[in-house]
């Protein structure tokens, strides 16, 4: 169980076009879900909170309206890099947290594969 | 933002030996500890979650313990397999604007040959 997906698991652009990533839930509902990003020889690092139904909150030093965040259902975030450049290139995953739970800082997350990103 | 060093950056055993890997965090403002196993192409699979301190958690031959006082955690692997070969990492807790998130570090990367 808790199997979360992600699409595509790797996608090549071009400067300036709009990228946009998916993340499911599969055989669980989540209530909230989490965008990382990880540069080489670096860490996950978190970009921002989903919710559903209401606004993503963004980490410190991520362009909101870069990277937008869509939490439509209980089982889909989308993660759209606009006009993406570049220096965004880069390895993107999410993770979600069941719907069923609290949300106290003992909650396993449950990670999608990655998608890893390049532009040209 | 905490800051999570775990080391070595990287390891390599012979199967049959026994392993074990550090992660150093913050003291102050502890509130769980996330151990998780990442494997290539794969995605992150949790292995553990520490709360208190003292704690010591076991999954078949790989073990966990937390010292919350000093700000670390070290994972054993016991005769390490060359499917352990992964890497590890670990991820305390923390308050954000957006609730509980996750800190990583780097990660330990475990190559076991047989």
């Amino acid at each position: 169980g808790a199997v979360v997906s992600q699409h595509p698991s790797w996608v090549i652009c071009k400067s300036g076009t709009s990228v946009k990533i998916e993340c499911r839930s599969l055989d669980f509902q989540a209530t909230t879900m989490f965008w990382y990003r990880q540069f080489p020889k670096q860490s996950l690092m978190l970009m921002a909170t989903s919710n559903e139904g209401s606004k993503a909150t963004y980490e410190q030093g991520v362009e909101k309206d870069k990277f937008l965040i869509n939490h439509a259902s209980l089982t889909l975030s989308t993660l759209t890099v606009t006009s993406a450049h570049p220096e965004d290139s880069s390895f993107y995953i999410c993770s979600a947290r069941d719907s069923r739970t609290s949300g106290a800082p003992w909650e396993t997350q449950y990670f999608g594969p990655g998608t890893r990103l390049l532009v040209l | 933002i905490l800051n999570v060093e775990q080391s070595p950056q990287s390891l390599h055993v012979q199967e049959g030996d026994s392993t074990n890997f550090t992660c150093s965090f913050p003291s102050s403002n502890f509130y769980a500890l996330h151990w998780y196993r990442w494997e290539t192409a794969k995605s992150p699979e949790a292995l553990f979650v520490m709360t208190l301190n003292g704690d010591e958690k076991k999954k078949g031959r790989i073990s966990a313990t937390l010292n919350t006082k000093e700000g670390y955690s070290y994972l054993y692997i016991k005769g390490s397999q060359p499917e352990d070969s992964a890497t590890y990492l670990c991820a305390p807790s923390s308050n954000s604007n957006s609730g509980y998130a996750l800190n990583f570090g780097k990660g330990t990367s475990l190559l076991v040959t047989p």
